[in-house]
Order: structure tokens, then C-alpha cells, then sequence
């Protein structure tokens, strides 16, 4: 069966540093994989997608960077944190030939200090 | 994506039937109504989808309006575990070199009263 972890789980970082959130998907070969965000009281944005290694399309400009290295593998980045990065941020991925479902990790909660 | 109008927040009687809202009345004809929803702390979880015809599974059950303008997602006996907000999503079947994104709104906060 597929699974999709994410780590750390909770992340308290001071403005200015660097994150690195990284997501990776078990059981499963060329998926398609979206990063979203989602601020206190607010719904998910969609950050970034890759349907494939290198491959990174982004939805919104921000502070905020993504990579797949391998197949199955997702890091979110920045060099320099804002206050208004806080959030809970979410690895999803879906297989390449379904439209349907879309999986969800459990989620990393950034605060950045 | 079209856009979808959801209560902001609803209450329900545990045991019962709950029946949550959505309007989407710009679908188009391509467009499939999603339901995702969201325990508190935790990611987003697929329950159901459907196009025109009526849709239950082991979840719930989705009642599509014949003009496809609105919908309903049907909890049958709604439990404690069922308190989490309901997001209810318009989008095509498939997209441009199978990216699947999903446009997520502030979707229906459900409480189960015990």
C-alpha cells in the first residue's frame, strides 16, 4: 500500500533562517506532488506541483522554493523565513493515470518566530 | 476551478443524519463535484466525488441537483469522529499533464454534539 510521510512534524524557526520540509511517498512510481499551505483560519493554497523528477511548476510567488530530487521524494525550501510563512504546510501526492483521489501527508506545523 | 459557496459552520446531533450544502452554480459540463475533509491537525481526506448521478460509498453519500448547481453530502449516522470541516471542490476530471490541483476554499466546519 502507498503512504507519504513528512517530516518534522512541528518546526519552531526564527526569522531569517532556512527551512527544509521534506515529503516522500512509499509504495508507488511517478506520482504527481503538490505542496500546499494553510494559514490559521484560512483554506489550503496550493504552493507548488511537480509531475515529475526537476520538474516544479509554482502557483504563487513567495518566499519559498520546492525540489524533487528523486521520484518520490519533495523538499520545500527557503533561504531567509518570514513571519508570514507560519503555517500548517501539506505534502499531497496522486498516481499519474488517476484523476480522482489525492492523498494527503500528516502535515508539518511551521511557526516562525 | 469554479467557484463553491459552503455554510461556514454547522451543527449536528450525534446519530444523526448530516447534510451539508454546497453551491456551485458556474460548473460547467466537464466539471466533477469533490469532497475532501479535514480533522483538526491533520491532512485533508478524500470521501466522495461524482459528475450528475447521485454517489454513496462507505462514508457518505453525494445528492447532485439536476442542474448540477448544487449538491449535498449526506453523513448517514454522523459520529464524534466526524467533527472536521467539509470542503467541497469543482474541477475536471483531468487536467494538462495530470496535475490534479486542488483549489481548496474555507469549506463547512461540522461539529458532532454528543
Amino acid at each position: 500500500s502507498q503512504t507519504i510521510h513528512q517530516w518534522p512534524a512541528t518546526l519552531v524557526q526564527p526569522v531569517g533562517s532556512p527551512l527544509s520540509l521534506e515529503c516522500t511517498v512509499e509504495g508507488t512510481s511517478n506520482p504527481n506532488l503538490y505542496w500546499y499551505r494553510q494559514a490559521a483560519g484560512r483554506g489550503l493554497q496550493l504552493l507548488f506541483y511537480s509531475v515529475g523528477i526537476g520538474q516544479i511548476s509554482s502557483e504563487v510567488p513567495q518566499n519559498l522554493s520546492a525540489s524533487r530530487p528523486q521520484d518520490r521524494q519533495f523538499i520545500l525550501s527557503s533561504k531567509k523565513l518570514l513571519l508570514s510563512d507560519s503555517g500548517f504546510y501539506l505534502c499531497a501526492w496522486n498516481p499519474r493515470d488517476s484523476s480522482y483521489e489525492q492523498y494527503f501527508g500528516p502535515g508539518t506545523r511551521l511557526t516562525v518566530t | 476551478d469554479a467557484k463553491t459557496t459552503q455554510p461556514t459552520s454547522m451543527d449536528c446531533a450525534e446519530g444523526r443524519a448530516a447534510n451539508l450544502p454546497c453551491n456551485h452554480s458556474t460548473i460547467s459540463g466537464n466539471e466533477y463535484v469533490y469532497w475532501y475533509r479535514q480533522i483538526h491537525s491533520q491532512g485533508p481526506q478524500y470521501i466522495i466525488h461524482g459528475l450528475k448521478n447521485n454517489e454513496t460509498n462507505e462514508m457518505a453519500s453525494l445528492i447532485i441537483t439536476e442542474d448540477r448547481k448544487s449538491s449535498t453530502l449526506i453523513l448517514p449516522h454522523a459520529t464524534l469522529r466526524d467533527t472536521a470541516v467539509y470542503y467541497c471542490i469543482v474541477r475536471p476530471s483531468r487536467l494538462n499533464f495530470g496535475n490534479e490541483k486542488l483549489t481548496f476554499g474555507t469549506g463547512t466546519r461540522l461539529t458532532i454534539i454528543p
